[in-house]
C-alpha cells in the first residue's frame, strides 16, 4: 500500500501570502489530522477531519483551515502568513472509525514552509 | 489536561550500546493510549508501538522493547544493541479514548546520536 503523500514537499512565501497543502491519505483511510511541527513549539495538533467533517481542532488562530474530499484527501490552508508560521507540517492519516479507540496514525513526510 | 514529558533532550551513545529513552505522561483519563514514532532526518515520523492503559504488558519487538508503568506514569523504550540507522529523534505520545477522533499530544523528543 502507498504511504501518506503531501504536496508541495517545500514551499516559500513571504508575509501575508496564503498557502495550501495538499495530503492524499493511505487507501481506505477516511481520517486526517494535520500536526505543525517548529523547534520552538513541537508537534502540535492542528484538526482533524473525517468524512469530509472537522471532527477535532487544536488551538490555532482562525487564518488556519482545512478541508477534507469526499475521497479522504485533504487540503490545508493557511492566510495572512506570519514568520512564525515556518514549520514542517505533518498530515496523517487513520482509518477513523472505531469509537473510543483512537486509531494509530500514519505520517506523511511533511511540508516544510518558509514564510520571509 | 494530557502531558508528555522526554526529559532527555539528546542522548549520545556509541554503536551496539544499549539506551533507554524516557517518557512520562499526565492524564486524567483511565482509558489512554500511548505511542512511540522515530523522526529520521527525511522528516516523516515513522510508527513503533501502540498501548493502549488496560494493556501493562512489556512488549518486545527485535532490538526494542517497551517498558510500561501505569503507578510511575512511564513508557520507556529501549534499543538493545544500537546502531547507527537508530540515529533519529524519537517522540513519545498520548491519545486518551475521545468518543470519536485521533489527537496526539507528543513529547518534545530525544535526539538520538549512535556513533560508530
Amino acid at each position: 500500500k502507498a504511504g501518506v503523500t503531501q504536496t508541495p514537499r517545500y514551499l516559500i512565501k513571504t508575509r501575508g501570502q496564503q498557502v495550501t497543502l495538499s495530503c492524499s491519505p493511505i487507501s481506505g483511510h477516511r481520517s486526517v489530522s494535520w500536526y505543525q511541527q517548529t523547534p520552538g513549539q513541537g508537534l502540535q495538533f492542528l484538526f482533524e477531519y473525517f468524512s469530509e467533517t472537522q471532527r477535532n481542532k487544536g488551538n490555532f488562530p482562525g487564518r488556519f483551515s482545512g478541508r477534507q474530499f469526499s475521497n479522504s484527501r485533504s487540503e490545508m490552508n493557511v492566510s495572512t502568513l506570519e514568520l512564525g508560521d515556518s514549520a514542517l507540517y505533518l498530515c496523517a492519516s487513520s482509518r477513523g472509525e472505531a469509537s473510543g479507540s483512537p486509531d494509530t496514525q500514519y505520517f506523511g513526510p511533511g511540508t516544510r514552509l518558509t514564510v520571509l | 489536561a494530557q502531558k508528555v514529558t522526554q526529559a532527555q533532550t539528546e542522548i549520545s551513545v556509541v554503536e551496539k550500546e544499549d539506551v533507554t529513552l524516557d517518557c512520562v505522561y499526565e492524564t486524567r483519563d483511565t482509558t489512554y493510549y500511548l505511542f512511540w514514532y522515530k523522526q529520521p532526518p527525511s522528516g516523516e515520523l515513522v510508527f513503533l508501538i501502540r498501548r493502549n492503559s488496560f494493556d501493562e504488558q512489556n512488549e518486545i519487538s527485535g532490538r526494542y522493547s517497551w517498558n510500561f508503568q501505569k503507578s510511575t506514569c512511564s513508557f520507556n523504550f529501549t534499543i538493545t544493541a544500537s546502531q547507527v540507522v537508530d540515529s533519529a529523534v524519537y517522540f513519545c505520545a498520548l491519545s486518551e479514548a475521545q468518543e470519536y477522533g485521533n489527537k496526539l499530544v507528543f513529547g518534545a523528543g530525544t535526539i538520538l546520536r549512535v556513533k560508530s
